[in-house]
């Protein structure tokens, strides 16, 4: 199994751009799918939306407007940018492999995004 | 989309089997074989349990095992264990390339 891990500023201000970076080793990101899934405190997970090695996406049409993924091959790793964020984006982000549909096989330990002034 | 329905919590003595069910519609749970089941410890990463509403991933016990009927898909743990204690989450695929996850399931072990 691959290992990632997240990284990215802990603190993001409102209606700025929360920006993270999953990094992969054990394996290439030039296969299979690589998915961002969030976890408000203390409530369940949701779904952000996922980038394909071919550098396809898709997300979850609640955040799609404000959403963008990119892959970076040489450095093994792939981001998340999110626009515009409110205090309904604190979150703990995962990141997390997708090797068929719907399993998330490997993920992050988490990184908590607080949004706040 | 909205989270796929579970209930929010199930207990069980050790030793008892348990189910989650994960409900949803034709347009998720119903109309793909793709239901899978996550399991999260406090303060840990969701660990993957279930493919594929029935498959189990190497290392995964056989005490863990997945079903569906019609929009329902579930989870049933046998032989309830200490470590069982946590949250289950179920997900479907949702349609044009997109998932929706389940509510989440918390476990007790009485």
């Amino acid at each position: 199994q691959v290992r990632l891990q997240e990284s990215g500023p802990g603190l993001v201000k409102p209606s700025e751009t929360l920006s993270l970076t999953c990094s992969v080793s054990g394996g290439s990101i030039s296969s299979f799918y690589w998915s961002w899934i969030r976890q408000p405190p203390g409530k369940g997970l949701e779904w952000i939306g996922f980038v394909h090695h071919s550098g396809s996406t898709s997300y979850n049409p609640s955040l799609k407007s404000r959403v963008t993924f990119s892959l970076d091959t040489s450095k093994n790793q792939f981001s998340l940018k999110l626009n515009s964020v409110t205090a309904a984006d604190t979150a703990v982000y995962f990141c997390a492999s997708e090797h068929s549909w719907g399993q998330f096989d490997s993920w992050g330990q988490g990184a908590l995004v607080t949004v706040s002034s | 989309q909205s989270g796929l329905t579970q209930p929010p919590s199930v207990s069980g003595s050790p030793g008892q089997s348990v189910t989650i069910s994960c409900t949803g519609t034709s347009r998720d749970v119903g109309g793909y074989n793709y239901v899978s089941w996550y399991q999260q410890h406090p303060g840990k990463a969701p660990k993957f349990i279930i493919s594929d509403v029935s498959k189990r991933p190497s290392g995964v016990p056989d005490r863990f095992s997945g079903s569906k009927s019609g929009n329902t898909a579930s989870l049933t743990i046998s032989g309830l264990q200490a470590d069982d204690e946590a949250d289950y989450y179920c997900c479907s695929p949702a349609g044009s390339n997109t998932y929706v996850f389940g509510t989440g399931t918390k476990v007790t072990v009485l």
